[in-house]
């Protein structure tokens, strides 16, 4: 079974705080996800890496960095917490390739608060 | 502006009746969708997805439908059980993008 981990549940961080969220996925996936899901909006791409040392903006992007030093450990980094990056975040791993499935598999979740 | 849009919020259902779950698109160039449950403080969770070749796909109580023509796609779940309250997304992909996903809807079963 596919295993994605993240470091925090749950974290109450202050505003201009900086942030580090740590994801880690156990079947040498090389394709790696951080999303926000906020109600109504469904889960939204922040970032996404394909490789070590590799990172590719998603469609949310801005407040956000990211680091993938191993392969395994994906980090999503909020340089100066603001109260609108509380939200709950989520780390995702894939298989490498375009496959038809695409699936990905989900760690679950820490839920952030921003004071 | 949404490319993949769940209407209805929640959904109350039932148990032993069909439930079924909505979602619609605007991009004619996804060629793959997914459906993904989440409970409570859990991770999504891959359910069922279907090619944009296909029109239906099966998985025991699970089906999906798409009509392309429409850019619709729905989950059908029969019969309902109160262990499939849950969150459910629809995503869809297009060839060599991430997934895009929709808003969203909360499916409560009742005993």
């Amino acid at each position: 079974d596919v295993k994605v981990t993240q470091s925090s549940r749950y974290l109450v961080k202050r505003t201009g705080e900086k942030v580090f969220l740590e994801c880690v996925q156990d079947m040498d996936h090389e394709n790696m996800f951080w999303y926000r899901q906020d109600p109504g909006l469904g889960l939204r791409l922040i970032y996404f890496s394909y490789d070590v040392k590799m990172k590719e903006k998603g469609d949310i992007p801005e407040g956000y960095s990211v680091s993938r030093e191993k392969k395994e450990r994906f980090s999503l980094i909020l340089e100066s917490a603001s109260t609108n990056q509380t939200s709950m975040y989520l780390c995702a791993s894939r298989p490498p390739g375009l496959t038809s499935t695409d699936t990905q598999y989900f760690g679950p979740g820490t839920r952030l608060t921003v004071l | 502006d949404q490319q993949v849009k769940q209407n209805s919020p929640s959904l109350s259902v039932q148990e032993g009746r069909i439930s079924i779950l909505n979602c619609d698109y605007t991009n004619s160039m996804f060629d793959y969708f997914l459906w993904y449950k989440k409970y409570p403080a859990e991770g999504p969770t891959f359910l069922i997805s279907i090619s944009s070749i296909k029109d239906k796909n099966e998985d025991g109580r699970f089906t999906v439908f798409l009509n392309k023509s429409a850019k619709h796609l729905s989950l059908h779940i029969v019969p309902s059980q109160p262990g499939d309250s849950a969150v459910y997304f629809c995503a869809a992909r297009e060839a060599g993008n991430m997934l895009t996903f929709g808003g969203g809807t909360r499916l409560m079963v009742k005993p």
